[in-house]
């Protein structure tokens, strides 16, 4: 079975630009999360969706949205790009539960996609 | 609220040795714990995970964890390591807390091998 997968593997943009970043979730998992990598740093929380409805949000600014498709797979945008969101954005899958109860499952991680803004 | 705590940012071992990572915890209400490994340029691999019972959790690699609710720690161990264990090391903590679930991650250890 394919694993996570993302897309773009690397990105370069420029300050005040628009980026979308896409996450392909492991085939049956229904819950998809997005995490920012700064280096040096562990993995910040940011969204997590579940049956395309979002059920959890960190403390990122409104430029940071996501959405879930109905294949389960996910995108993260972030409008108004600067200098400081320059990271590792890691997308991780898990089964997801409809109570949302599935705190215990392990997360499924992509390689990431690199972003660099300049 | 809940939070992570790895006490050591670098953990340079010569190959053979020990090791533990530490990492302590606190949350208001009853946790997961969790460690992942990340090599170079990929995401993180679950290396083992406590959701109950024994505290003396056994994982991928030759790894062990330990629970320990009164220290509120889960330290990581490997009675010896090799070049291979080279990577960063991140302790997760997950909780149902204000209506979602929540996965809060540590700072990471980085995990050097001499030879």
């Amino acid at each position: 079975d394919a694993g996570v997968t993302q897309s773009p593997t690397h990105l370069i943009k420029t300050r005040g630009q628009q980026v979308t970043l896409r996450c392909s979730p492991i085939s049956g998992h229904k819950s998809v999360s997005w995490y920012q990598q700064v280096l040096g740093q562990g993995p910040q929380f940011i969204f997590q969706y579940y049956e395309k409805e979002e059920r959890g949000r960190g403390n990122f600014p409104d430029r940071f949205s996501a959405r879930q498709f109905p294949n389960y797979s996910s995108e993260l945008n972030v409008n108004a790009l600067l200098l400081g969101d320059s990271a590792l954005y890691l997308c991780a899958s898990s089964l997801g539960d409809e109570g949302g109860t599935d705190y215990n499952s392990p997360l499924h991680f992509g390689n990431g996609t690199r972003l660099t803004v300049t | 609220a809940q939070s992570v705590t790895q006490l050591d940012s670098q953990v340079p071992v010569f190959e053979e040795a020990p090791v533990e990572l530490r990492c302590n915890y606190s949350s208001s209400v009853s946790v997961y714990l969790f460690w992942y490994v990340q090599y170079p340029n990929q995401g993180l691999q679950l290396l083992l995970k406590y959701l109950s019972g024994s505290t003396l959790v056994k994982g991928i690699n030759g790894f062990e964890a330990e629970f320990n609710k009164s220290q509120t720690s889960f330290h990581l161990r490997k009675p010896s390591v090799h070049i291979s264990d080279t990577a960063e090391y991140f302790c997760a903590v997950s909780a149902w807390y204000s209506s979602a679930s929540k996965i809060i991650f540590g700072s990471g250890t980085r995990l050097s091998i001499r030879p």
